[in-house]
């Protein structure tokens, strides 16, 4: 069974810093997609970032980047130039199963201090 | 474009009512899902509808029923309800060509 594990419940960061977010994930499957999804405090969910899994490169969006390890079963958020607006919970997930199981990991909650 | 929309935003019953979550999206996307979010928790899968007229059971799918009204929407039933089903539930769609989906607003349900 497809699973994702974020093991850091929380984490905080002082604006302008770089933080970096864990996941780990397992499938036996070959195609699948990885995202990295934001809920702020309005619990609207938010896609930050996707990665296919066929594609070595990491992919990246403005600050947002990603960490992709396939062999490791890694895919960590890396947030450079830490704002105020960051602070939320960040879901990781993994895609499979012909695109219609996406599966959550538990979140981190994301907290950017001034 | 308004993307998902969700209604109601906030519901309290008591235990045994009934009720109707409804979805709506107008991305013209072909499958939607209905997800819970407990605390402490991701997103749990309920039901999802792959396209129009067909509808699969998630990870959690005890206690609910679904319909795919038509393409633009997607509603969740409880038929009896219990305090286990407190929790935040989202609609999500997608397209069938690209893989992300796209979440609505959300509903706070409280059963007492």
């Amino acid at each position: 069974a497809q699973t994702v594990t974020q093991s850091q419940p929380e984490m905080s960061v002082q604006e302008a810093e770089t933080v970096t977010l864990s996941c780990t994930y397992d499938t036996s499957e070959n195609n699948y997609y990885l995202f990295w999804y934001k809920q702020p405090p309005s619990r609207q969910m938010i896609l930050v970032i996707r990665q296919e899994a066929y594609k070595q490169q990491n992919a990246t969006e403005n600050r947002f980047s990603v960490n992709f390890q396939k062999a490791a079963k890694s895919f960590s958020l890396k947030i450079s130039d830490s704002q105020l607006g960051d602070t939320a919970m960040y879901f990781c997930a993994s895609l499979s199963g012909g695109y219609n199981k996406l599966i959550f990991g538990a979140g981190t909650r994301l907290a950017v201090h001034p | 474009n308004a993307g998902v929309t969700q209604t109601p935003k906030f519901q309290v019953l008591k235990t045994g009512q009934s009720m109707t979550l409804q979805c709506a999206q107008d991305m013209n996307h072909n499958s939607m899902y209905w997800y819970r979010q407990d605390p402490g928790m991701g997103l749990r899968l309920i039901y999802y509808s792959a396209s129009e007229g067909t509808t699969d059971k998630g990870e959690v799918p005890n206690g609910y029923n679904v319909s795919r009204l038509n393409k633009r929407e997607f509603s969740l039933r409880l038929e009896s309800a219990a305090p286990s089903q407190t929790s935040v539930y989202f609609c999500a769609s997608r397209t069938g060509t690209r893989e992300t989906q796209y979440f609505g607003p959300g509903t706070r349900l409280l059963v007492l």
